[in-house]
C-alpha cells in the first residue's frame, strides 16, 4: 500500500530564514504526482506546489520549492525568506496519475517566529 | 471565481443519528472528493464522484455514502453516527480534465458527534 510520511510532527523558524520540511512516500507506481499543502489554523487547506513524477526538474512558487529525488523517494519543501502568514500545517500528499485519491502525510505543524 | 463551499460550518448530532453534508465544487470543476480529517488518523479519502458517477473508493464503512447531481454538487451521508465519526470532512473538487488534476479544498463542516 502507498504510504506518505512526514517525519517531523512539529517545527519553527525565525522570520526571513529558510526552512525545510521533509517527506517520504512508498510506492511501486512510476506515474504518480506529489503535493504540498497548506492549512493555516482554522482555515482551509490551499495547495502550495505541484511536481510531477515524470519531470525531473524541481518546481517552484515563489519562495517555495521543493528537492524531489525519485529515487530516494523523497519529496521536501523549503521555504525561503519565511514570513508570519507561512504558520499553519503542512501536508505532503500523493495521487497515482489517473486517479483523484490522494494519499497524504501527518502533517508538519510550521511556526514562524517574529 | 467563488471557491469551493461546503454547508453546514458546523454540525452537532447524537448517536444513532444520520447526517447529510453538501459541497459546491468550483464552477467548471466536475469531480468531487471527500476526506475526513481526525487528529488521530490524520486526511483520509472517503470518494471521488465524477459525472454523478462514485469512481473511487476509500477504506469506510457502508455507513458513509455520496451522491453526484447533474449540476457537479455532492453529498455525504453518515449514517447511525458513531462518536468516531467526531471530525472535519472536507471536499475537494477538480476539472478532472487531465491525468491527475489539483484538487482544491473546501472550508469543511464540523462534525461533532455526542
Amino acid at each position: 500500500a502507498q504510504t506518505v510520511t512526514q517525519s517531523q510532527p512539529e517545527m519553527s523558524v525565525q522570520e526571513a530564514e529558510t526552512v525545510t520540511l521533509s517527506c517520504t512516500y512508498d510506492t511501486s507506481e512510476n506515474n504518480y504526482y506529489l503535493f504540498w499543502y497548506k492549512q493555516p489554523p482554522s482555515r482551509q487547506m490551499i495547495l502550495v506546489i505541484r511536481q510531477e513524477a515524470y519531470k525531473q526538474q524541481n518546481a517552484t512558487e515563489n519562495r517555495f520549492s521543493v528537492n524531489f529525488q525519485k529515487a530516494a523517494k523523497s519529496f521536501s519543501l523549503k521555504i525561503s525568506d519565511s514570513q508570519l502568514g507561512d504558520t499553519a500545517m503542512y501536508f505532503c500528499a500523493w495521487a497515482t496519475s489517473g486517479t483523484y485519491k490522494y494519499i497524504f502525510g501527518t502533517g508538519t505543524r510550521l511556526k514562524v517566529l517574529a | 471565481k467563488a471557491g469551493v463551499t461546503q454547508t453546514p460550518r458546523y454540525l452537532i448530532k447524537t448517536r444513532g443519528q444520520q447526517v447529510t453534508l453538501s459541497c459546491s465544487p468550483i464552477s467548471g470543476h466536475r469531480s468531487v472528493s471527500w476526506y475526513q480529517q481526525t487528529p488521530g488518523q490524520g486526511l483520509q479519502f472517503l470518494f471521488e464522484y465524477f459525472s454523478e458517477t462514485q469512481r473511487n473508493k476509500g477504506n469506510f464503512p457502508g455507513r458513509f455514502s455520496g451522491r453526484q447531481f447533474s449540476n457537479s454538487r455532492s453529498e455525504m451521508n453518515v449514517s447511525t453516527l458513531e462518536l468516531g465519526d467526531s471530525a472535519l470532512y472536507l471536499c475537494a473538487s477538480s476539472l478532472r480534465q487531465s491525468s491527475t488534476d489539483t484538487q482544491y479544498f473546501g472550508p469543511g463542516t464540523r462534525l461533532t458527534v455526542l
